[in-house]
């Protein structure tokens, strides 16, 4: 059982450079979120996705794109990398928005930008 | 807007009871969740509450009241492997997305 993987687990890249963040679940889960976590900020929404072909922002879109072809992938994109984007990502995707369906989260990526 | 509030830090011993606090102000509410999450590691789905009062999984309990806009986390029996990060997030407003306060670290001491 899978679950949800995210790829790579580390990352360190440059300012300017585009980067990719993969998001894979197996649980044919229709929700999918992406989040940071920051020291004193939490987890933040960045992009979350209610099924296949449907995207919308969350708390702090600016500078990522996601999209989502398939219901099992949500890749995250950094399309010019920032400092202020180094931080820990979490993927997580829920069976949906019903009151009491609990998020699922995977390990995390922690990207670096230097 | 939505805003939580936990406290940043907490310590308390092993085999103790401990009592995680967060309150809340949301435009709209649809359930809490308690999330933990051990260093380096991802968050884990500890319990929900929609309706006002107690909810009890084995050591853990989570209170609500939605009048107060008020839940704890009651963790009994303390164990050295209790010591993480406990989160609160709501589920409530125009969006119905959850929002996360910014956790409260727990260090449990021998």
């Amino acid at each position: 059982d899978a679950g949800i993987t995210q790829s790579p687990r580390y990352k360190i890249t440059e300012t300017g450079r585009q980067v990719t963040l993969m998001c894979h679940q197996t649980w044919s889960h229709s929700y999918m979120f992406w989040y940071r976590q920051d020291l004193g900020h939490g987890l933040r929404l960045i992009y979350y996705s209610a099924a296949a072909d449907i995207t919308d922002k969350g708390e702090v879109p600016d500078g990522y794109v996601v999209s989502r072809s398939k219901t099992e992938n949500f890749p995250l994109t950094l399309e010019s990398a920032t400092r202020s984007q180094t931080s820990v990502y979490f993927c997580a995707s829920s069976v949906q928005t019903g009151p009491n369906q609990p998020q699922h989260f995977g390990d995390g990526t922690r990207l670096s930008i230097l | 807007g939505q805003n939580i509030d936990q406290p940043t830090e907490m310590t308390a011993t092993e085999g103790a009871i401990v009592q995680i606090n967060c309150t809340y102000q949301t435009s709209g509410f649809n359930g809490l969740f308690w999330y933990q999450q051990h260093a380096g590691e991802a968050p884990t789905f500890l319990s929900y509450n929609v309706l006002d009062g107690l909810e009890e999984k084995g050591r853990f309990s989570s209170f609500l009241s939605r009048s107060k806009g008020y839940s704890y986390l009651l963790l009994k029996e303390l164990q050295m492997k209790d010591s993480a990060s406990y989160l609160c997030a709501v589920k409530g407003g125009a969006t119905n997305k959850l929002i996360f306060g910014t956790g409260t670290l727990l260090a449990v001491q021998p």
